[in-house]
């Protein structure tokens, strides 16, 4: 079963708009929770990440926020560019000595010029 | 630094043959995994290991796929036989195995055709 679900699966957004990608998870031994971006023909590459005990971390553009008690966790890209326009994935790390991720199914992101 | 390297990066080849895929991994890192994307399953993990030594196989779709990490620099995820749902791009990612959090880095993939 999916352990990190993502929505929307695609996402339009006007440049110098907002793009929110929400993800959700079930286990509550997860303890790190990154995000990645990929463009075609390459690998996933880290964008940002965030540990249960914070609330909010941003990083330029990119804001991760985080609700513990609700287990969600969402990305906001702000002054969204068409240099933007990727697929991006949430993650979920299995917990205390783990260091595999469970990845949701992806979001497409197109920024319109 | 060089990243993670992954050989070939496209694949095709006939139903029934031996494919092989290599990984480098980043020198220093001592975790690595091997997952396989697709469109309708995403990214899956499908093997990792820590210090060469297989942790978590149960990603492993069937007995046709195997993986090894004879020494910390190189790993192979090999199919046998191929079959046409076997098709996908499959990734390489390798990490510092600690508590802290330490991002996986991926490789660019090897696209897999299996006709």
């Amino acid at each position: 079963q999916q352990q990190v679900k993502q929505s929307p699966q695609s996402l339009i957004v006007q440049k110098g708009g907002i793009s929110i990608i929400n993800c959700a998870y079930e286990n509550t031994a997860f303890d790190y929770f990154p995000w990645y971006q990929q463009f075609p023909g390459k690998g996933p590459a880290l964008l940002i990440a965030i540990r249960p005990d914070v609330s909010e971390k941003k990083e330029g553009r990119f804001t991760i926020s985080f609700n513990k008690s609700a287990k969600q966790f969402s990305l906001h890209i702000m002054d969204s560019q068409p240099g933007d326009s990727a697929t991006y994935f949430c993650a979920a790390r299995g917990g205390t000595g783990a260091n595999n991720l469970f990845f949701g199914t992806g979001t497409r992101l197109t920024v319109i010029p | 630094d060089a990243g993670v390297i992954q050989s070939p990066r496209h694949e095709v080849t006939e139903m029934g043959q031996e494919v092989t895929l290599r990984c480098k991994p980043i020198s220093g890192h001592n975790s690595l995994f091997w997952y396989r994307q697709t469109m309708m399953r995403g990214l899956e993990l499908l093997i990792y290991f820590n210090n060469n030594v297989p942790i978590d196989d149960s990603g492993m779709p069937e007995d046709r796929f195997s993986a090894k990490m004879p020494n910390a620099s190189f790993s192979t995820l090999k199919i046998q036989p191929s079959e046409p749902r076997d098709s996908a791009v499959y990734f390489c990612a390798s990490s510092l195995w600690e508590a802290s959090n330490q991002p996986q880095h991926f490789g660019d993939g090897t696209r897999l055709s299996i006709l």
